[in-house]
This record gives C-alpha cells, sequence and structure tokens, in this order.
C-alpha cells in the first residue's frame, strides 16, 4: 500500500440499502476526512477526524456516519443510500488536523444510488 | 455569494502563454488560500498555498493574494499541454476546514 487506497473503485446501489466505503492510507497520519464532488458544486466536506478515536461533522454530514478505530481507516457509511448521495467520493489525510497541512487524497469511489 | 468562488471555464490558452486562474471569496473565509489541481478522473493534489499578501513564486507557477479586493489567483507561465487540468481554489473557514471552491477547467491548446 502507497499513500491512500478507497474501496470499492465505483459501486451500483439500489435506494435504501446500506453501503461503507473504505480508506486506508498507510502514511501514519493523523488527520482523516471524507469528502463528496458534485459537477458545479466541487468538494464539499461530509465528516473528518483529527485523530483516532475522534470524528466531526463537515458541511453536509446527514445520511453518513463515519468511525476511526485506528490511525489508518476511516470508513464511510451510508445506512440508507438515497439518489441524492450519487456523486465521487474522495477520502483524505493530512498529517495534522489544521487545514494548513497539505491534503492528500485517495483515486475515490464512484457512487450511483439507482 | 459562495464562499469561494471560480468561473467553471473551460479557460482556454495557447501553449507557451500565460494562464491566469481567479478566485474569489466571502468575508467568511480567512486568508489562507490553497491551489489544487485535478486531472479529469483523478484526485486532486496541491500545486501551491499562499498565507500572505502579496506573491508566492513555485517554478512556472505564481499565486497572488489580494486581501482588499478578496481575491487569489494563480498564474502559470509557459503552459504545457500538461497543465490542462481543473483547478480548485480552497480557503480556511470560520470552523477551520477547508472551504473549496467548484474549479476552473484549463485547457493548454498546442
Amino acid at each position: 500500500i502507497a499513500g491512500i487506497t478507497q474501496a470499492p473503485t465505483s459501486q451500483i446501489l439500489a435506494a435504501g440499502r446500506r453501503m461503507t466505503l473504505r480508506c486506508t492510507q498507510d502514511m501514519r497520519h493523523n488527520a482523516m476526512y471524507w469528502y463528496r464532488q458534485d459537477l458545479g458544486l466541487g468538494l464539499r466536506l461530509i465528516h473528518y477526524s483529527n485523530t483516532a478515536g475522534t470524528t466531526g461533522k463537515g458541511e453536509v454530514p446527514d445520511g453518513y456516519s463515519v468511525s476511526r478505530a485506528n490511525t489508518d481507516d476511516f470508513p464511510l457509511t451510508l445506512a440508507s443510500a438515497v439518489p441524492s448521495q450519487t456523486s465521487v467520493y474522495f477520502c483524505a489525510s493530512s498529517e495534522q488536523g489544521e487545514p494548513y497541512n497539505e491534503q492528500f487524497f485517495g483515486p475515490g469511489t464512484r457512487l450511483t444510488v439507482l | 455569494q459562495k464562499e469561494v468562488e471560480q468561473n467553471s471555464g473551460p479557460l482556454s490558452v495557447p501553449e507557451g502563454a500565460i494562464a491566469s486562474l481567479n478566485c474569489t471569496y466571502s468575508d467568511r473565509v480567512s486568508q489562507s488560500f490553497f491551489w489544487y489541481r485535478q486531472y479529469s478522473g483523478k484526485s486532486p493534489e496541491l500545486i501551491m498555498s499562499i498565507y500572505s499578501n502579496g506573491d508566492k513564486e513555485d517554478g512556472r507557477f505564481t499565486a497572488q493574494l489580494n486581501k482588499a479586493s478578496q481575491y487569489v489567483s494563480l498564474l502559470i507561465r509557459d503552459s504545457q499541454p500538461s497543465d490542462s487540468a481543473t483547478y480548485l481554489c480552497a480557503g480556511v473557514d470560520s470552523n477551520y476546514q477547508l472551504i473549496w471552491g467548484a474549479g476552473t477547467k484549463l485547457i493548454i491548446k498546442p
């Protein structure tokens, strides 16, 4: 593993289903983030974690949950998917949970909810 | 007004010319800014950060911050076809999180 990995690469999901997007980093970064990217809206922060064991809500947290049991993993769960959650999801990490630290992004997960 | 605003483009620039990308921001965004580049289908990567009023140069890239006018720009000198990408501007909001513009698509024509 080098950097940040995300799985799956893409997924088509029926509305109402539960889905977990996985994110793993091997850089020992303290902070991790989940963004969604939609055309014309740019990147929007869903949830973040400044360190293992802590999480916080971003700009668009409704319908999503996260956990940070350890430094490396930061899964994002959609409890009951809706079509408006169709998007490209990026996981990112930074050395510290300060915005001045460069954020490194994973390759993204393209999610379609039908 | 969006907190961080960019013209979506596309901005078309001939190879070898200077590409100028602009970003404006609201009062809710502090005066620390970042430019990320995102190739089509790929993830964003950091190009430049700027915290102080004025210019900051790094190779062919120059970031400019004008606090009085609330805009930040990115100049790319000697533009190359490999510079064709979407450029994302991000600033820090009052919650100490990055707020992103929607991005400007840049096309460098050979």
